[in-house]
């Protein structure tokens, strides 16, 4: 059974407009997550990660998420997206279930209009 | 950065034929995982790797099979390749469960003819 959920498989911004990429997952325990980014043929890298420490995580490129677990969510933002911006994005999480095995969410590939 | 090469970076193959993936790492990270992605299916485990001869299977196993005799190598085999087996692999390495960062390699494209 997937637990994360990544809500729409494409977000259209233009340059300058604020990103906003959903991640939500399920746990019957305080999730580790993580967001990485995919860029064209290239593998993935680290973004942030929130491991139960702050909720507001700040990553690289400006890129933050906060946990919310109330919502069960850990939404990625940026205030203004770059054209270098465009990528794949993509959540998972750890020790959903008690394991420590990585599980992605089917990625969301984001486009950024000039 | 960790270092982790994946060898063959491309390859085309025929139905039926025995293919080999190598992942090799210098970072000395305990865990290693193989990941298959396919679009609209993001990343999918195949198998992973928590220590030296010790494996276990991921969600997409059938079909694969994996060892891992040095810390630094893990090899993924598809002992007879189908066309559903086409896709791009990424093998990825972390220091430590759980909280651990995954490092990724650049992937492998494999076509099956």
């Amino acid at each position: 059974a997937q637990s994360v959920t990544q809500l729409g498989s494409h977000v259209s911004v233009s340059e300058g407009a604020l990103v906003l990429l959903r991640c939500n997952y399920s746990s019957s325990v305080p999730p580790y997550l993580f967001w990485y980014v995919q860029y064209p043929n290239q593998g993935l890298q680290l973004l942030l990660k929130y491991t139960s420490a702050a909720t507001l995580v700040k990553g690289i490129n400006g890129f933050e998420a906060e946990f919310k677990k109330s919502e069960t969510s850990f939404h990625l933002t940026k205030p203004s997206a770059h054209m270098s911006d465009a990528a794949e994005y993509f959540c998972a999480v750890t020790r959903s279930g008690g394991s420590y095995i990585p599980t992605f969410g089917r990625g969301t590939s984001l486009i950024v209009h000039p | 950065d960790a270092g982790i090469t994946q060898s063959p970076r491309h390859k085309v193959t025929e139905t039926g034929t025995p293919v080999t993936l190598r992942c090799h790492q210098t970072e000395n990270h305990r865990y290693m995982y193989w990941y298959r992605q396919d679009p609209g299916h993001g990343l999918r485990l195949i198998h992973y790797s928590y220590g030296v001869k010790d494996t276990d299977k991921g969600e997409v196993s059938d079909g694969y099979s994996v060892s891992r005799s040095k810390t630094e190598d893990f090899l993924l085999t598809l002992e007879s390749a189908t066309s559903s087996q086409t896709s791009v692999y990424f093998c990825a390495t972390s220091e430590g469960a759980y909280t651990g960062e995954l490092f990724f390699g650049e992937g492998s494209r494999l076509t099956v003819l």
